[in-house]
């Protein structure tokens, strides 16, 4: 299966501020996935981001506020702008891996605290 | 729209009980269905995954899950439980040709040694 790193593996920031989350993954894929998991709760889909074109977005989600990248096959970024203490939260990167086909391998995740 | 229910929020067992994780979903096509865990500070793995044929099926660390179809169900089982399988347990459903997963509210095991 793809192994995927994220960077950071956890940040604190300020409201009103802008972090972006790094996803590489060790082999070429072609659908990467942005995930939130908000503290104790399941995972929610956030976007799909396909290398070369715009990313997919979830109800509920706006480019605007979770702009994403997708400049190759192996790489994606996801900016969470404007935070607020609501945007605290893990955020997952996960990829659908295309020698296992249907089946989505997850990153560690980014553990984002606003204050 | 589709959803997936896992039955308990939260289940405690001694060692070497027998684990019975429930899972049911709405969609009534057909659809790939998964178990991912979560160990402590570690991210999610896939634990196992249906997509046709025999519908019991085995996965890592003596997991094994069987398809109900009639029963829109997608139960994880293990007969005896280690403390190790201390965890977050996530039911997961994709409709077939569909791109996205969508996940269960979770379920907490913990063990007690």
């Amino acid at each position: 299966s793809a192994v995927i790193s994220q960077k950071p593996s956890r940040d604190i920031c300020q409201r009103g501020t802008s972090l972006t989350i790094q996803c590489q993954v060790d082999s070429q894929v072609t659908m990467m996935f942005w995930y939130r998991q908000q503290p104790g709760q399941s995972l929610t889909l956030i976007a799909t981001a396909n290398q070369g074109s715009e990313a997919t977005y979830e109800s509920g989600f706006v480019i605007d506020k979770f702009p994403i990248s997708r400049p190759n096959l192996t790489f994606s970024t996801l900016t969470v702008s404007n935070m607020s203490p609501e945007d605290s939260s893990i955020y997952l990167c996960s990829v659908e891996d295309v020698g296992v086909r249907e089946t989505q391998y997850f990153g560690p995740g980014t553990r984002l605290l606003v204050l | 729209a589709q959803s997936v229910s896992q039955h308990n929020h939260h289940v405690i067992l001694s060692e070497a009980a027998s684990l019975e994780l429930g899972c049911n979903y709405s969609y009534g096509g057909t659809v790939n269905l998964f178990w991912y865990v979560q160990y402590p500070g570690q991210h999610l793995q896939l634990l196992l995954k249906y997509f046709s044929g025999d519908p019991l099926v085995k996965g890592i660390k003596g997991f094994e899950a069987e398809f109900i179809k009639s029963k829109f169900s997608f139960n994880l089982r293990k007969p005896s439980v280690q403390w190790s399988d201390t965890a977050e347990y996530f039911c997961a459903v994709k409709l077939f040709a569909g791109q996205n997963f969508v996940f269960g509210p979770g379920t907490r095991l913990s063990v007690l040694p």
